[in-house]
């Protein structure tokens, strides 16, 4: 199976501020990662697909970057309702592993 | 509008059988993967496995290979995971999501599985 590894585990970025999130496959995953968010008591929802296509609906303030191993989920400016923790997927092979999330704290 | 319509909440004990459902609609059903997602209580997110409804083509998982069974009814656009006999480990919340591009796009409302005697 393919190791997705997220960092950091949380965060507690002040609104306004340029959050990066970063995840790393334990091999090589071409461009096929997906970034989702997931708001408490709320199912995920797709955020960026193919490793930095932004999906339809997302703010702009969202973007993803990297391929290969090293990926990069980024909020330009972060916003009080982008409260969530945020997870990569690969899905190079299967199974289609997740990271183990990132929760950000405002 | 595309929808994913999940059956409600579950309290079972341990040993008993349950089928929960799926259903999409606003979309051709059997031309779509639909995964099936567990997040156990205060945890992450699990990718558990994914069936074509067109053939009922189906992978798992290597955790959850023979712990539970995905199936679909294209005559009725619904998917299905089932488990012949839960266990408390099985309480969590089970996502389906319809996969468009390698992602998992659209996503049902989640259902509460509890397992407790």
């Amino acid at each position: 199976d393919i190791q997705m590894t997220q960092s950091p585990s949380s965060l507690s970025p002040f609104v306004g501020d340029r959050v990066t999130i970063t995840c790393r496959a334990s091999q090589s995953i071409n461009t096929y990662l997906n970034w989702y968010q997931q708001k408490p008591g709320k199912a995920p929802q797709l955020l960026i697909y193919g490793a930095s296509s932004i999906q339809s609906g997302v703010p702009s303030r969202f973007s993803g970057s990297g391929s290969g191993t090293d990926f990069t989920l980024t909020i330009s400016s972060l916003q009080p309702e982008d409260l969530a923790t945020y997870y990569c997927q690969q899905t190079y092979s299967s199974p289609r592993t997740f990271g183990q999330g990132t929760k950000v704290e405002i | 509008e595309v929808q994913l319509v999940q059956s409600g909440a579950e309290v079972k004990k341990p040993g008993e059988s349950l089928k929960i459902s799926c259903k999409g609609s606003g979309y051709s059903f059997s031309t779509y993967w639909i995964v099936w997602v567990r997040q156990m209580p205060g945890k992450g997110l699990e990718w558990m496995g994914i069936i074509y409804p067109a053939d009922s083509d189906t992978r798992y998982a290597p955790s959850f290979q023979g712990q539970v069974t995905i199936s679909a009814d294209k005559s009725i656009n619904t998917a299905y995971l089932q488990w012949s006999s839960l266990k408390a480990s099985d309480t969590a919340i089970y996502y389906c999501a319809r996969e468009v591009a390698a992602a998992a796009q659209d996503w049902g409302q989640g259902t509460l599985v509890t397992v407790s005697s």
